[in-house]
């Protein structure tokens, strides 16, 4: 059974850095794309970007809202995604999953970012 | 940034029909846009129903269906349940980049 445990969050003043990690096991992590969704409390959901497998050059897109701040990057003899989130605001208050959709379709539990003074 | 759009809020009957839409400000949703619909409940992750326009996951009941519909993508309910009430969202890709709708609560009562 696969699973995706995201691990990091907390509390972060802003304008400070914090990184997340996804987790996996289960599944052949270096096939896959891995997409980071997050959900502000009370709110919808938000993509914030994707790193495509190493098969596609493992490149990144990012969402508008956190291109130039925020760096998706994978470890595929580990099975792990980061998400590198630099120059924090107080909007950027979440959950935060790691995914892969698709053919396949694994989330992770979610990990609460709280950025606040 | 495109803005995707969804109904906010919609009603059925258990047993019925309804039509959740989801619109682009860039024009008309095509299969390039490979649309996706996820489903939310309270405390949960999402997780997709519909993926590519049409295409269902083993566990996507039969009573949902996804298609092209007066330039939007569409995700259908034929036969409500219950266990279907949930928050809706849909996906659109724009080169490579995803852009959420902000979501559809939908009742069944």
């Amino acid at each position: 059974e696969a699973q995706l445990v995201e691990s990091g969050g907390g509390l972060v003043q802003p304008g400070r850095s914090l990184r997340l990690s996804c987790t996996t096991s289960g599944f052949t992590f270096g096939d896959y794309a891995m997409t980071w969704v997050r959900q502000a409390p009370g709110k919808g959901l938000e993509w914030v970007g994707f790193i495509r497998s190493n098969v596609y050059g493992g490149t990144t897109e990012y969402a508008a809202s956190v291109k130039g701040r925020f760096t998706i990057s994978r470890d595929d003899s580990k099975g792990i995604a980061y998400l590198q989130m630099n120059s924090l605001k107080t909007e950027d208050t979440a959950v935060y999953y790691c995914t892969v959709y698709g053919e396949i379709d694994y989330w992770g539990q979610g990990n609460l970012v709280t950025v606040s003074s | 940034q495109a803005v995707v759009t969804q109904e906010p809020s919609l009603t059925v009957s258990p047993g019925g029909t309804v039509t959740l839409t989801c619109g682009s400000s860039t024009g008309a949703v095509t299969s390039g846009h490979y649309p996706y619909w996820f489903q939310q409940k309270p405390g949960q992750a999402p997780r997709t129903m519909i993926y590519d326009t049409n295409d269902k996951h083993s566990w996507t009941p039969a009573r949902f269906s996804g298609s092209l519909l007066g330039g939007k993508a569409a995700l259908t309910l034929s036969g409500a349940q219950p266990e279907d009430e949930a928050e809706y969202y849909c996906l659109l890709s724009y080169s490579a980049v995803g852009v959420f709708g902000g979501g559809t609560k939908l009742t069944v009562v």
